[in-house]
């Protein structure tokens, strides 16, 4: 079966724009997790949904980054007016329930200019 | 603030020999705990996890510790292999508030040399 996935690989885009990060979790999985990783660091929590409900978004830095999980499998990471700080890998995980072993996708690398 | 601390310098050791990997962690009451290995430019692939009740957990040459009155959690890899080279991390889920967000630790990179 297919693991999670996510698109694009690599993503540079210029200060200011707006990106969007998009997430394929496993099938049938309910939890969903985002994550932010910079070089050197562990994976800093951002977001994560029970179906399609934001259970705790306790983590995204600001206003600029929203996610939305709208039919409770694919979601999808908006980040508006970007900055340099931004830049790190974005990393998605699913889990069949929010205890349960957590499968990450291979993250989208985000590059702001 | 919860915090959480591994080894931030890397770990070397000799092919075959036990590797002893350490997650610390303060203001916080977890659950329960994972742990994690990352290869260069791939997400985190989950090894073991352990429930606050649990003091040992194994799986194959993997062993896992959890005491939560020390607060602390130490990973054990024993006969190991240069394969088992990669960076490892913690996490810690499910703290009393409800909530089951995780919190990683930043990782211990672990080289067996041959």
């Amino acid at each position: 079966g297919a693991g999670v996935s996510q698109t694009p690989s690599n993503k540079v885009t210029e200060k200011g724009k707006y990106v969007e990060l998009r997430c394929d979790p496993i099938s049938g999985h309910t939890a969903l997790y985002w994550y932010r990783q910079s070089l050197g660091q562990g994976p800093e929590f951002l977001i994560y949904f029970q179906g399609t409900g934001a259970a705790d978004d306790s983590g995204l830095p600001n206003d600029r980054f929203f996610a939305v999980r709208p039919e409770g499998s694919v979601s999808t990471l908006k980040i508006q007016r970007t900055e340099r700080g931004d830049s790190a890998v974005y990393l998605c995980a699913s889990s069949s329930t929010p205890s349960d072993t957590q499968y990450f996708g291979p993250g989208t690398r985000l590059t702001v200019l | 603030s919860q915090k959480i601390e591994q080894n931030s310098e890397a770990l070397n050791i000799q092919e075959g020999k036990t590797a002893t990997l350490t997650c610390n962690y303060t203001n916080y009451s977890p659950a329960y705990l994972q742990w994690y290995r990352q290869d260069p430019g791939r997400g985190p692939v989950f090894l073991l996890l352990i429930r606050e009740n649990e003091k040992e957990k194994r799986k194959e040459r993997l062993k896992v510790t959890f005491d939560t009155t020390l607060k602390q959690s130490l990973f054990h890899i024993t006969a190991s292999q240069p394969a088992d080279s990669a960076t490892y991390l913690c996490a810690l889920g499910g703290d009393t508030s409800g909530t089951y967000k995780y919190i990683f630790g930043t990782g211990t990179r672990l080289k067996v040399l041959a």
